[in-house]
């Protein structure tokens, strides 16, 4: 069975410039997560979407950034305009709508600004 | 706070040893997860014990829950080069959905 896939695998961009990262979950997956790791702050969530609704986006960073998912088998992630400090590595995970709450990750987005 | 606290931040220890790590949370618990991460790779999932459960075992793995110390370990024996990587626990709080996870136990396996 295919992973979560997401793409691109690296980005390097300069500052100001719109950066879009893509997810495609498990299928079947009902929930969906966007994560950003850094080695200041580790691991954090920005937001996750539960049968493509948004349920909780209280860590995404500030307006530049926003997510959708228009459908059961897509997910983007936008940032724009990008900045250095936006640098990190930005992982998708998908689960299924159950209470046991495990995640399948995808292998991340390395994003550079510059 | 919804995440765990690993404990240590580095671990190195020799190929064939018995490795340990700990975790500490603050509020009740549906389960408590826990992740491994390879250099430059995504998150595994590991293993998962329920909040009514005291222990259990996957392989070379075993990790035990202690809901009124409101803590977990994870050991890993007989230790393999392999097993190098970053571990995370991931505690799912009752009444969430959303893991949320700490800096991690960095693994370091020495030939």
């Amino acid at each position: 069975d295919a992973g979560v896939i997401q793409s691109p695998r690296h980005e390097v961009t300069e500052m100001g410039q719109e950066v879009t990262l893509r997810c495609k979950p498990i299928s079947g997956h009902n929930s969906l997560f966007w994560y950003r790791q850094t080695m200041m702050r580790g691991l954090e969530l920005l937001i996750y979407f539960n049968n493509n609704v948004p349920i909780d986006d209280s860590g995404m960073p500030e307006d530049r950034f926003s997510a959708k998912m228009p459908n059961a088998s897509f997910s983007t992630l936008k940032i724009q305009p990008s900045e250095p400090r936006d640098s990190a590595v930005y992982f998708c995970a998908s689960s299924p709508l159950r209470r046991t709450g495990e995640l399948f990750f995808g292998e991340g987005s390395r994003l550079t600004v510059l | 706070s919804q995440q765990g606290e690993e404990d240590p931040q580095a671990l190195s220890i020799q190929e064939g040893e018995n490795a340990t790590m700990n975790c500490s949370y603050k509020t009740s618990i549906n389960n408590l997860q826990w992740y491994r991460q390879n250099s430059g790779r995504g998150l595994v999932h590991l293993i998962l014990i329920r909040s009514n459960e005291r222990e259990k075992h996957s392989g070379r793995l075993r990790v035990t829950l202690d809901t009124s110390k409101k803590s977990s370990s994870l050991l890993i024996t007989a230790s393999r080069a392999a097993d190098t990587a970053s571990y995370f626990c991931a505690p799912l709080i009752q009444g969430a959905q959303k893991l949320v996870f700490g800096q991690g136990t960095r693994l370091t396996i020495n030939p």
